[in-house]
């Protein structure tokens, strides 16, 4: 099963673009990869999730390596409100679908 | 509104004392999990089920049991509780792979 590590922590200015980077060097071919958050202890909250091209939504941009080894998150223009926990996950092939999670990296966003 | 609701969201049970936290979703999703979260140890998966009557081990399977009778429900079971589990749970569910996977609120559970 494909790991995923991350920064167990972060600071951003508020404004500023806060860029959250994943290692999955061990990602398969058919493997998604999705970025969560939490805040506090609420049930975690979906922002994005790619494949091999990099994806763009309303909460965020997705950019995934070439080789599919890394990704970044990026939160273009950082609040107080996103100040959160931030999963990286890999998602297995079908059949055999386990959620793996990262250690999550912590944004600490400040005025 | 899409939702996975999770009951109870807060339960004080004592050791081995047979519990059942109930899941449920509204959105006629194929796959449904659940994890619990401790401090330092992150999101750990505990069982997933694909689809009516498919279930498999997570994780940190031992000590839980799960159904899964109807596709909207997936409820899980501690049949004897011990103290270290307790936890936070959440569950999850989604359509197939490359969907957006929906978590619950979460269940607060102490056994003591």
């Amino acid at each position: 099963d494909a790991k995923t590590t991350q920064p167990p922590s972060m600071d951003c200015a508020e404004g500023r673009a806060a860029n959250l980077p994943c290692n999955h060097s061990t990602i398969s071919g058919n493997e998604y990869v999705y970025w969560y958050r939490q805040i506090h202890s609420q049930g975690p909250q979906y922002i994005i999730h790619g494949l091999k091209n990099n994806e763009t939504n309303e909460m965020a941009s997705l950019i995934i390596t070439e080789d599919r080894k890394s990704s970044t998150l990026i939160l273009p223009h950082a609040t107080l409100r996103d100040t959160a926990v931030y999963y990286c996950i890999v998602r297995a092939p079908y059949n055999t679908d386990k959620l793996i999670f990262g250690t999550g990296t912590r944004l600490q966003v400040f005025p | 509104e899409a939702q996975v609701t999770q009951n109870p969201r807060y339960l004080i049970t004592v050791t081995g004392k047979k519990l059942t936290v109930t899941c449920s979703q509204n959105m006629n999703h194929e796959y449904m999990s659940w994890y619990r979260q401790d401090p330092g140890l992150g999101l750990r998966q505990i069982y997933y089920s694909m689809n009516v009557e498919v279930t498999d081990k997570g994780d940190v399977p031992e000590g839980y049991k799960v159904s899964r009778k109807e596709k909207r429900n997936f409820p899980l079971i501690l049949e004897s509780p011990s103290p270290n589990q307790t936890s936070l749970y959440f569950c999850a569910s989604s359509f197939l792979q490359g969907s957006t996977i929906y978590f619950g609120e979460g269940s607060w559970l102490t056994v003591v």
